[in-house]
């Protein structure tokens, strides 16, 4: 079973940051939190992966709280191409397996 | 940098045929390469992870006489479905890791495989 807790849904005016929120409470302390997306009929898109401290790539920006039981996804600047549902995984301690959970469906609004 | 190829993209064949889907990594070698699959509405199911050389290591639940991989390359893992069957229809995808440890799994754009 997935280890994280996202909203199904959540809309967002184009242009506007998107933020993404995940829980994962039971993390381990050696658990990378790690986020995809897939937009319809494609398969999985990288988007960053972070351990406890924020990361930033041309992408997106992730958030991880002080004690890693949660995290956001921001994207800085939403178009209508990142309408996908977005998937927040944490690496299983030890195991290159990825577990995707059913993800929240972001659409982005004109 | 970092593309997987996934092919055919969609294929559609009679009941009882074998299908083979090839995955390659583009611009890097792939120490560990992944098939999903997915059904509709549904998230992506991890069905085995295979790493060059070796047996593919399957999920529990997964036929590995039905579903054979084939990992001869550092860029190259092929899944076949054997003997394929409508409820084998569903949406294949691949993914590929360089090196081991944290390194993210870079995935390609699936497969459509309809069994009619």
């Amino acid at each position: 079973d997935a280890k994280t807790t996202q909203p199904t849904s959540m809309d967002c005016a184009e242009g506007r940051a998107a933020n993404l929120p995940c829980n994962h409470s039971t993390i381990s302390g050696n658990e990378y939190v790690y986020w995809y997306r897939q937009i319809h009929s494609q398969g999985p898109q990288y988007i960053i992966h972070g351990l406890k401290n924020n990361e930033t790539n041309e992408m997106a920006s992730l958030i991880i709280t002080e004690d890693r039981k949660s995290s956001t996804l921001i994207l800085p600047h939403a178009t209508l191409r990142d309408t996908a549902v977005y998937y927040c995984i944490v690496r299983q301690g030890g195991s290159e397996k990825l577990v995707f959970g059913k993800g929240t469906k972001l659409t982005v609004n004109p | 940098g970092a593309v997987v190829s996934q092919h055919p993209s969609w294929v559609i064949c009679k009941s009882g045929t074998s299908v083979k889907i090839e995955c390659r990594s583009l611009d890097f070698q792939a120490t560990t390469m992944f098939w999903y699959r997915q059904f509709p509405k549904q998230s992506l199911m991890l069905m085995a992870t295979s790493n060059e050389g070796s047996k593919a290591t399957y999920e529990q639940g997964v036929e590995k006489d039905k579903f054979l991989i084939n990992h001869a390359s550092l860029t190259l893992s092929t899944l076949t479905v054997t003997s394929a069957h409508p409820e084998d229809s569903s949406f294949y995808i691949c993914s590929a890791q360089q090196g081991s440890g944290n390194q993210p799994q870079h995935f390609g754009d699936g497969t459509r495989l309809s069994i009619l």
